[in-house]
């Protein structure tokens, strides 16, 4: 199973909206509605943001906001602020019971 | 207040085992799945394997990658769940992390990590 493709790097003013893309195939993201988000600062935990395309759990910001088109989900922050610069992962669950994360993408606030 | 805990990391030379455990309190335990998810350094996030609860008869699933190597178990009664690792090579080098599903493969609690490095 390969990891979901992300770009390695978005970058923004604070204020501003960015999007990050999640691409898959039709065995994972395009086949299922559990693509699920999380943010990671330096050497802590990741943190659920997004799960079943665009759900926020409890707490989680509605500048947080997910979806879905085919094979590929987004995740949306608008309103950038210092503290959204970490690293974001999107999952899927796979045709083959598996869950599979994407590459990664590090967001920086310029 | 939910707390998940792991612990067993260290030193182990390629070929040998090493067992993680994953203490959690604060959610129900029994009716949660429990999934290893590690991340080697500066990399990205990896699904390790996953167990079930009782409900669905405890059953496993693995990543192509430690299949066969990897065995995870939970005692319920002890709200704790476990990371057999065998075979061991260097590129098992990781921090090791346990989380948990509620309903779907979403993960809303994760412990702080176990560091485990693969080295002769």
């Amino acid at each position: 199973q390969s990891a979901l493709t992300q770009p390695a790097s978005v970058s923004a003013s604070p204020g501003q909206s960015i999007t990050i893309s999640c691409t898959g195939t039709s065995s994972d993201v395009g086949g299922y509605n559990s693509v699920s988000w999380y943010q990671q600062h330096p050497a802590k935990a990741p943190k659920l943001m997004i799960y079943d395309v665009n759900n926020r759990p409890s707490g989680i910001s509605d500048r947080f906001s997910g979806s879905k088109s085919g094979n590929a989900a987004s995740l949306t922050i608008s309103g950038l602020q210092a503290e959204d610069e970490a690293d974001y992962y999107c999952s899927s669950y796979t045709s083959t019971y598996t869950v599979v994360f994407g590459t990664g993408t590090k967001v920086t606030v310029l | 207040e939910v707390q998940v805990v792991e612990s067993g990391g260290g030193l182990v030379q390629p070929g040998g085992s090493l067992k993680l455990s994953c203490a959690a309190s604060g959610f129900t335990f029994s009716g949660s799945t429990v999934h290893w998810v590690r991340q080697a350094s500066g990399k990205g996030l990896e699904w390790v394997g996953r167990v079930r609860g009782k409900a669905n008869n405890y059953a496993t699933v693995y990543a192509a990658s430690v299949k066969g190597r990897f065995t995870i178990s939970r005692d319920d009664s002890k709200n704790t769940a476990y990371l057999q690792m065998s075979s061991l090579k260097t590129e098992d080098t990781a921090v090791y992390y346990c989380t948990r599903s509620n309903s779907g493969d979403s993960f809303d609690y994760w412990g702080q990590g176990t560091l485990v490095t693969v080295s002769s």
